[in-house]
């Protein structure tokens, strides 16, 4: 059974840094991409972006200036780094195993098959 | 405002059945891209209800099943039962967007 857990600090101040790390068991991150996506208080889901196991990255435009996904294969790994952090990005943040569509040889998108249970982190000063 | 429309709640009874929309545009469903959907229930882990429009992963039982007609998908859920109160969001790809995983906005499901 393949299991995602998400661990970083739940506090970051302002301007700052948010790094979060995923723990993939179960499966590798070798195999597969590793996506992230968040949730703000009351509000819907947020892709954030993904790094596929070749190391290429795709980003969600209204945050690929701050963001930057990495995987460490030694460590079956990945993680997300968010730049300049406002209160705006206070929400949870879910690892998830991603996977593309293929059908008869046309690419139809990306979902996320396993999350991980999710990592508040709160924007405060 | 997100990319994909659903409706904000819907409710059924118990052993009823319901049905959530997800609507589309000609750059990400409509386009042909395949629909997903997950259920978020509170303090658990997101799950995947189903994928490629009409495809129910391992362990998700029959009561759910999904469709795809042009830019719109449905999930559809009969013999409602009290755990399947949750929130409910359909994702699809956008290809007017650099490419982006999109999501719709969440529906929640209320079994009265």
């Amino acid at each position: 059974q393949v299991q995602l857990q998400e661990s970083g600090p739940g506090l970051v101040k302002p301007s700052e840094t948010l790094s979060l790390t995923c723990t993939v068991s179960g499966g590798s991150v070798s195999t597969y991409s590793c996506g992230w996506i968040r949730q703000s208080p009351g509000k819907g889901l947020e892709w954030i972006g993904y790094i596929y196991n070749t190391g290429s990255t795709n980003y969600n435009p209204s945050l690929e200036s701050r963001v930057t996904m990495s995987v460490d294969r030694s460590k079956n790994q990945c993680s997300l780094n968010l730049r300049s952090v406002t209160a705006a990005d206070t929400a949870v943040y879910y690892c998830a195993r991603g996977l593309d569509r293929v059908v008869v040889n046309k690419w139809k998108g990306h979902y996320c098959d396993y999350w991980g249970q999710g990592n508040l982190v709160t924007v405060s000063s | 405002q997100s990319a994909l429309t659903q409706p904000p709640s819907v409710s059924g009874a118990p052993g009823q059945k319901v049905t959530i929309s997800c609507t589309g545009t000609t750059s990400n469903i409509g386009a042909g891209y395949d629909v997903h959907w997950y259920q978020l229930l509170p303090g658990a882990t997101p799950k995947l209800l189903i994928f490629g429009n009409n495809n129910r992963p391992s362990g998700v039982p029959d009561r759910f099943s999904g469709s795809k007609s042009g830019a719109s998908a449905s999930l559809a859920i009969t013999g409602l039962q009290a755990e399947d109160e949750a929130d409910y969001y359909c994702q699809s790809y956008d290809n007017s967007l650099s490419g982006s995983m999109i999501f719709g906005g969440g529906t929640t499901l209320t079994v009265l």
